[in-house]
């Protein structure tokens, strides 16, 4: 089955600089690559996401980039705020044989922004 | 975006008993939805995926005897922890998918903190 890893899994930075996480995926098969971000006790909120035909995606602060070749995807925040402090998890969507397909996530990433 | 409300939010109860949590999508039809599991600072393992008017399927090492899922309708999905322990005290949280869409926004329920003492 799928196998999703990611790194680091703590990232501590100043207010200001610019946060980079990385993912791998193990089914070449695999299509769509969101992007949540978690704080504590509450559910994962989505912040971003990239469909396999697109090579990079870009909303204000935030970015993600796929590398189909190498399976690989990584998210990009700049200008960080300490209030993006938080867990962010990837995650990969496998194939499967119905149209509904399951999202395998990462192992996390803990985002700490110092002011 | 769509609403998923999941219930209770957290919950104690006594080694040995049952534990029904719930499921519900607000404002959209969820033929399919997901329940996660997911320990103190570790990520969010699927347990198994609800499948309207059919058996969910569960992943591996999953106990299907343990959790039982029922998704009886279109918006609502139950899991129940039968015969709890404290080994599963954990934060379950539930995802839906919008109907007849594929590769679309899965929107998570708040979850549900359960504490077997």
């Amino acid at each position: 089955g799928e196998n999703v890893e990611q790194h680091p899994s703590t990232l501590s930075v100043q207010e200001g600089d610019s946060a980079v996480i990385k993912c791998t995926y193990s089914d070449s098969a695999s299509n769509y690559f969101p992007w949540y971000k978690q704080e504590l006790g509450k559910r994962p909120q989505l912040i971003i996401d990239i469909r396999s035909n697109v090579g990079e995606k870009k909303d204000q602060r935030i970015a993600v980039t796929l590398n189909k070749t190498a399976k690989h995807f990584s998210l990009h925040i700049t200008e960080t705020q300490p209030e993006d402090s938080a867990v962010y998890f990837c995650a990969a969507t496998p194939r499967a044989n119905t149209g509904f397909q399951k999202l395998v996530f990462g192992t996390g990433t803990r985002l700490l922004v110092s002011p | 975006g769509a609403v998923v409300s999941q219930h209770p939010s957290w919950v104690i109860c006594k080694s040995g008993t049952s534990v029904k949590i719930e499921c519900r999508s607000l404002d959209f039809q969820a033929t399919t939805m997901f329940w996660y599991r997911q320990f103190p600072k570790q990520s969010l393992m699927l347990m198994a995926t609800s499948n309207e008017g059919s058996k969910a399927t569960y992943e591996q090492g999953v106990e299907k005897d343990k959790f039982l899922i029922n998704h009886a309708s279109l918006t609502l999905s139950t899991l129940t922890v039968t015969s709890a322990h404290p080994e599963d005290s954990s934060f379950y949280i539930c995802s839906a998918r919008v109907i007849s869409a594929i590769n679309t926004e899965a929107f998570f329920g708040q979850g549900t903190r359960l504490t077997v003492v």
